[in-house]
């Protein structure tokens, strides 16, 4: 079974400039997850979807969005790029209710 | 909101056992996950408690007790490879949808010498 997958890997951005980020999850899992890691934030729970609603939204701003498609894809969006937003995104699927997550290998995002 | 405790760094010698704790606040607990993270890697799932007790996944096992909001893992036999970050991370579902947000905590690093 192929795992989670991410595009792009690496992606150099401006401040101000938006950017999307792609995820396909383990065939069969409905649910994804979306984390920011950083240094000095850790691992943060931005959104999860599930059968193409968003759930729940993790302590982030209006500038980072998402959605999920009929096949379970998600993309999620980050609009007018801060400094700050420099992190690796990453995505994770599971069956629901499940505390076992599967990560994909992440968008490596660097913002100058 | 939610807060999860566990040690910054741990050493442990080849061979030996090593615990890593946790202990967590949340309002809308339903489950203890750990995951392991190598350097320049993505976190990979290790175990999920969401009941009291013990949970053994080979060399690794998984301690959850609801009452005290706590949990530890149990690394044995330890390998130069376990070297890596370990994560604790509480599954929050107050509303009861099957939600799947995980809270993590900080992260122990685990770094294991001959």
């Amino acid at each position: 079974k192929a795992g989670v997958t991410q595009t792009p890997r690496y992606l150099i951005k401006t401040r101000g400039q938006q950017v999307t980020l792609s995820c396909s999850p383990i065939s069969g899992h409905r649910s994804v997850s979306w984390y920011q890691q950083t240094p000095g934030q850790g691992l943060q729970f931005l959104f999860e979807y599930f059968s193409e609603t968003q759930r729940n939204k993790g302590n982030f701003p209006g500038r980072f969005s998402g959605r999920q498609f009929s096949n379970s894809r998600s993309e999620m969006n980050v609009s007018t790029l801060e400094l700050g937003d420099s992190a690796l995104y990453l995505c994770a699927s599971s069956w629901q209710g499940s505390g076992e997550q599967y990560f994909g290998p992440g968008t490596r995002l660097t913002v100058t | 909101g939610q807060s999860l405790e566990q040690p910054s760094e741990v050493t442990a010698v080849e061979g030996a056992i090593v615990q890593i704790n946790c202990t967590y606040q949340t309002s809308g607990f339903y489950g203890l996950s750990w995951y392991q993270q190598h350097d320049g890697g993505a976190p990979t799932f290790l175990s999920y408690n969401a009941l009291d007790g013990l949970e053994e996944t080979g060399r690794f096992s998984s301690f959850l007790s609801r009452s005290d909001s706590y949990g530890y893992l149990l690394l044995q036999e330890l390998q130069m490879k376990d070297s890596a970050s370990y994560f604790c991370a509480v599954r929050d579902d107050r509303d009861q949808t099957g939600a799947n947000n995980l809270f993590f905590g900080t992260g122990t690093r685990l770094t294991v010498i001959p």
